[in-house]
């Protein structure tokens, strides 16, 4: 089974400032892919970005990117010039090639960007 | 721009009572999915759901859970008798094609006394 871990339960950063958010899992799978899901106060999830396993390049999306390290299982966030609508949970979550889809959640880092 | 809704927002119910929660998924979406979260707990899959029939299960979607599209737009969770410990926040996700981005709805918050 896979788990992913998230060992910052809660983190702040000042606004225009940049913030990594720390993501591990456990697999015995080569292929699979990586997401950050963003969760706000208002508690709808959306997703931030998401990385295929078999893809060296690190994926990027504006603000948003990745640090992606496949042997060391490791998959972090950084959030560059942080904004005041950045504030929310960050879920890193897992899923297998072929599983049928199915989403395995870390626990979540709070995430609170101050003025 | 497309949204997954769920209603209710919040359904409180008594210990042994059924609960239906319902999802409408994005129009153009294949694949359907159930989460959870347990208050101050990490997110959960309970039930992937893909062409009328369910796809994979988690071990907390026992005998008491059950899905439906029972047309083309709705998507629902029901538990049969419900428990304290079903207390939880519940998600409905889609996404049309499996490994793609799974688009959540706001979420039920259920409420068992």
């Amino acid at each position: 089974a896979q788990t992913v871990t998230q060992s910052q339960p809660e983190m702040s950063v000042q606004e225009a400032e940049t913030v990594t958010l720390s993501c591990t899992y456990d697999t015995s799978e080569n292929n699979y892919y990586l997401f950050w899901y963003k969760q706000p106060p208002s508690r709808q999830m959306i997703l931030v970005i998401r990385q295929e396993a078999y893809k060296q390049q690190n994926a990027t999306e504006n603000r948003f990117s990745v640090n992606f390290q496949k042997a060391a299982k490791s998959f972090s966030l950084k959030i560059s010039d942080s904004q005041l609508g950045d504030t929310a949970m960050y879920f890193c979550a897992f899923m297998k090639q072929g599983s049928n889809y199915k989403l395995t959640f870390g626990k979540g880092t709070l995430l609170t960007v101050n003025p | 721009e497309p949204e997954v809704t769920q209603t209710p927002s919040h359904q409180v119910t008594q210990m042994g009572q059924e609960v239906i929660l319902r999802c409408v998924p994005i129009s153009n979406h294949l694949y359907f999915y159930w989460y959870r979260q347990i208050l101050g707990q990490k997110v959960e899959f309970l039930v992937s759901f893909y062409n009328n029939e369910i796809s994979e299960k988690s071990e907390i979607f026992d005998d008491q859970f059950s899905v439906e599209r029972p047309d083309g737009s709705n998507f629902t969770l029901k538990i049969r008798s419900t428990k304290l410990e079903d207390s939880a926040m519940y998600f409905c996700a889609s996404s049309d094609a499996g490994a793609d981005e799974q688009f959540f709805g706001p979420g039920t918050r259920l409420t068992v006394l």
